[in-house]
């Protein structure tokens, strides 16, 4: 079945730093690609999305390429602020092996960034 | 424009109990969905809904039921809860069940002892 894998966490970085965090995926068909994000306490934002092959999706900063030659979605971000810490989910729609019926998101399982001034 | 709103924000159930978690949208999206997250297991599907009047199974039904009486609300029942419930559920809704966009809720967490 479909499925995400990202990087397992948690990740450390200093302020300015360069962010990656991988995210690959198993699916048969054409899914949308995900990234979402958690800060503490609160529930899960769209942070970019990317709908076909090369796409790439930015947000705040971030990016990430959808490849479908290496099935990676992988966030990328320049120079990180300590307001970026929090958890990100890499997720992929599920739609189209159920007959279209049920617009389910397969998650990956978070990884957890913080940045430390 | 509030979203998603669910409630209660947190809650500490004992084992048997019957608890529905409430979760309204004022966005008149027609799918919705509750998701439970479990640390080192992401987010899981529970039920969705595609529209008011039909609910779906998800990746992890058992135990739960829902119901869509209409657009708004898309309550979700542990008939009797187990500590295996103890979890953070999250309530999610789209536009129309093939948009992408999953806009969530702020979060149930719920603990069941």
């Amino acid at each position: 079945g479909n499925s995400v894998t990202q990087m397992e966490g948690p990740v450390t970085l200093s302020e300015e730093a360069f962010l990656t965090i991988n995210c690959t995926y198993t699916a048969t068909g054409y899914p949308s690609l995900f990234w979402y994000v958690q800060y503490p306490g609160e529930g899960l934002q769209l942070l970019l999305k990317a709908t076909k092959a090369d796409d790439k999706g930015s947000n705040k900063g971030f990016e990430a390429t959808y490849r479908k030659e290496t099935t990676s979605f992988h966030l990328e971000k320049g120079s990180v602020q300590v307001s970026d810490s929090a958890v990100y989910f890499c997720a992929l729609s599920d739609q189209g092996n159920y007959g279209g019926s049920q617009g389910n998101l397969i998650f990956g399982k978070g990884t957890k960034l913080s940045v430390k001034p | 424009i509030a979203g998603i709103t669910q409630a209660p924000t947190s809650q500490i159930l004992a084992a048997g109990r019957r608890m529905t978690l409430r979760c309204t949208q004022d966005m008149r999206h027609n799918a919705m969905y509750w998701y439970r997250q479990d640390l080192g297991l992401g987010l899981r599907l529970i039920h969705y809904s595609n529209t008011a009047g039909t609910t779906g199974k998800g990746e992890v039904p058992d135990g739960y039921s829902v119901s869509r009486a209409n657009t708004d609300d898309f309550p979700l029942t542990l008939a009797s809860a187990v500590p295996s419930q103890t979890s953070v559920y999250f309530c999610a809704s789209s536009a129309t069940i093939s948009t992408d966009t999953q806009y969530f809720g702020p979060g149930t967490r719920l603990t069941v002892l």
